[in-house]
């Protein structure tokens, strides 16, 4: 079993849609999640980075945490064709430094 | 503020050769990393420097790679005698992580894509 869980998808929705993206993981050590989007031929860009368990809200962007279904999710509200990229989510646990990756979800927004 | 600089962007030699890739981090950035990224693998981590010391290289592939960081800042990884399992993109990631501090966000740079013939 990978230590984390990401379905590869493709995603496909129109423009305005809501966007759910979600992964599950094994470790339940993992204490920092973070969502990574990723622009065709470009490195992953940091969009959100939360703590433990709850919610985070930036912009159009929504971060959920579940420690205790080891489920994490990313809503994107209002989807643009802009959002259309490989979103990839990442963990750490304690003091440790390595992330540790899905494999990424692309998404296409369809204008 | 600058972000996370890679060169080469891109990078094609014959099998054998020996390839070296260059890292600059977010100024101030004390935590460096190497990830590899390639298809069907995802992103996977090579190795960690805090400061110029690399107290985990456990994701080296082999011998054949290796990295150096010169005062706290820049970082080269280099592959000798290349092959072509090597072909994947390289991604450097910086952090203002501390020895004894919560763990910051990693930035990353855009990637040496390698490609060996």
């Amino acid at each position: 079993q990978k230590e984390v869980e990401q379905d590869p998808g493709p995603l496909s929705v129109p423009e305005g849609a809501i966007v759910s993206l979600n992964c599950t993981y094994s470790n339940s050590a993992f204490q920092y999640f973070m969502w990574y989007r990723q622009y065709s031929r470009k490195g992953p860009e940091l969009l959100m980075y939360t703590y433990s368990s709850g919610n985070k809200e930036d912009g159009r962007f929504t971060a959920q945490v579940d420690k205790s279904s080891k489920y994490i999710s990313l809503f994107i509200r209002d989807s643009q064709p802009s959002d259309s990229a490989t979103y990839l989510c990442a963990m750490l646990w304690g003091s440790n430094y390595k992330l540790t990756f899905g494999k990424g979800t692309l998404l296409t927004v369809n204008p | 503020g600058a972000g996370v600089s890679q060169s080469p962007s891109n990078k094609v030699t014959e099998k054998g050769k020996d390839v070296e890739l260059r890292c600059d981090p977010i100024s101030g950035h004390t935590a460096l990393y190497w990830y590899r990224q390639s298809l069907g693998q995802g992103l996977e981590f090579l190795i960690y420097f805090q400061g110029n010391s690399a107290p985990d290289k456990s994701g080296l592939p082999s011998d054949r790679f290796s990295a150096e960081r010169t005062g706290g800042s820049v970082s080269t990884l280099t592959i000798q005698r290349t092959q072509q399992e090597d072909s994947a993109v390289y991604l450097c990631a910086s952090s203002s992580r501390d020895r004894d501090y919560s763990n910051q966000p990693q930035h990353f740079g855009d990637g040496t894509r390698l490609s060996i013939l």
